[in-house]
């Protein structure tokens, strides 16, 4: 099984909720990624998780805020956010240098 | 330090034709090289890899690459392209230890009836 699942599908949010967009996967990866994506463009790395470890932060706002609570989930909590931070938000999963399976993402329109 | 370089945005073959997108890239050390495809609204879903083992990659969908040290290049091949092949395509590196993945800005693939 190579599936990373991602709710929810898509989210519509004001600058001033709170919301969180969830991962899980269960291969065992202890690498866990965020990256954003805008309309026909790659996609660009937010965080990195390894072994429940913050250890990439690519110089994100801190109105987005990364969580791991166990090996399998990976959260990203929405705070304040503006409307340029709508997008595709995607998550994946990897053994520590292995190839990466992406879920399907969350569009997040922010109004 | 790595980079991908994806020429040209968007091509256009015709059902039955051949399909090539090419992928130069940059790495200072032996690269992981990947190529991943997206479907409209739809996460990316991966089609092959190169992992310093054999230089020609088979990978899903009768898609397959050659790994070419010499011209640093990784280009992606389909002897006849199929309408569902219709999607955007990005060609990604890894080198070394660092878990980082550098993408290429991508590819739009159309196919004509």
């Amino acid at each position: 099984d190579t599936e990373v699942t991602q709710t929810p599908k898509h989210l519509v949010m004001g600058m001033t909720n709170k919301k969180s967009l969830k991962c899980e996967q269960h291969m065992g990866h202890r690498a866990m990624y965020w990256y954003k994506q805008k309309a026909k463009k790659p996609p660009e790395l937010m965080f990195v998780y390894s072994y429940e470890k913050l250890s990439i932060n690519e110089s994100v706002p801190s109105r987005f805020s990364p969580e791991c609570p166990n090996s399998s989930l990976l959260n990203l909590h929405l705070h304040a956010l503006q409307p340029e931070d709508s997008a595709l938000y995607l998550c994946a999963s990897s053994h520590t240098r292995g190839e990466q399976y992406f879920g399907p993402g969350t569009r997040l329109t922010v109004t | 330090a790595q980079s991908v370089t994806q020429l040209g945005s968007h091509v256009s073959v015709s059902e039955g034709a051949l399909v090539l997108l090419r992928c130069n890239y940059s790495s200072s050390v032996p690269p992981y090289l990947f190529w991943y495809v997206q479907y409209p609204n739809q996460g990316l879903q991966l089609l092959l890899k190169y992992t310093s083992a054999a230089t020609l990659v088979k990978g899903i969908n009768g898609f397959e690459a050659e790994f070419k040290k010499s011209e640093t290049s990784f280009h992606l091949t389909k002897p006849s392209a199929h309408m569902s092949d219709a999607a955007e395509y990005f060609c990604a590196v890894r080198s070394g230890a660092n878990s980082k993945l550098t993408f290429g800005k991508g590819i739009t693939l159309s196919v004509r009836p």
